[in-house]
């Protein structure tokens, strides 16, 4: 079993709508959340980070951590075409490595 | 924004030779990162640095080495490059919390 798993997708929502991409983790020990984007051919651009439980907003992303349940999401508003691309969920026990998902691929429709 | 460089963004090279990926950081982070990732897949850790004159290999296997003289370089070098080397490699660097990548190399082994 994988430490982290997130859904391959791929996720196909119409322009406008609200996204919910979501992971699930084994090791009670992770405190350190991070969500990147990525777009074909590129490197992976970091958008959220998140340290333990809660909730954090950045414009229409939202990042939410329920470490009780070892459940990391992000929400994404008004969805647009731009928003196209690949969603990894990242996430460490200490400052050191990085645990990947294998990400959700995400179309956006006009 | 994050200072991570890649040299070169692609590179197409025939069987046997010898290549070396540049990566360099200029946020003065101790820990680098390299990952490979074939199309569509996740990233897999094929090595990573600590600091100067510390290198490790990662969860997956490869036959390329790295090494670490200078805390903003971190080059990756394959000996005799095959097709099965084919893919994309990212490289990272972190600081206390998030990691930030570099647009990634293509390589093509012909």
């Amino acid at each position: 079993q994988k430490e982290v798993e997130q859904d391959p997708g791929p996720l196909s929502v119409p322009e406008g709508a609200i996204v919910s991409l979501n992971c699930t983790y084994s090791n009670s020990a992770f405190q350190y959340f991070m969500w990147y984007r990525q777009y074909s051919r590129k490197g992976p651009e970091l958008l959220m980070y998140t340290y333990s439980s809660g909730n954090k907003e950045d414009g229409r992303f939202t990042a939410q951590v329920d470490k009780s349940s070892k459940y990391i999401s992000l929400f994404i508003r008004d969805s647009q075409p731009s928003d196209s691309a690949t969603y990894l969920c990242a996430m460490s026990a200490d400052t050191d490595k990085l645990i990947f998902g294998t990400g959700t691929r995400l179309q956006v429709f006009p | 924004e994050a200072d991570i460089y890649q040299t070169p963004r692609y590179l197409v090279i025939g069987t046997g030779k010898k290549i070396t990926l540049e990566c360099s950081q200029t946020m003065g982070h101790d820990k680098m990162y390299w990952y490979q990732q074939d199309p569509g897949m996740e990233l897999h850790l094929i090595h990573y640095s600590y600091g100067v004159n510390s290198t490790e290999k990662g969860d997956l296997s490869s036959e390329s080495t790295v090494s670490r003289i200078r805390t903003e370089h971190f080059p990756l070098t394959l000996e005799s490059a095959r097709p099965s080397h084919t893919s994309q490699y990212l490289c990272a660097s972190k600081g206390w919390t998030e990691a930030f990548f570099g647009q990634g190399t293509r390589l093509t082994v012909v």
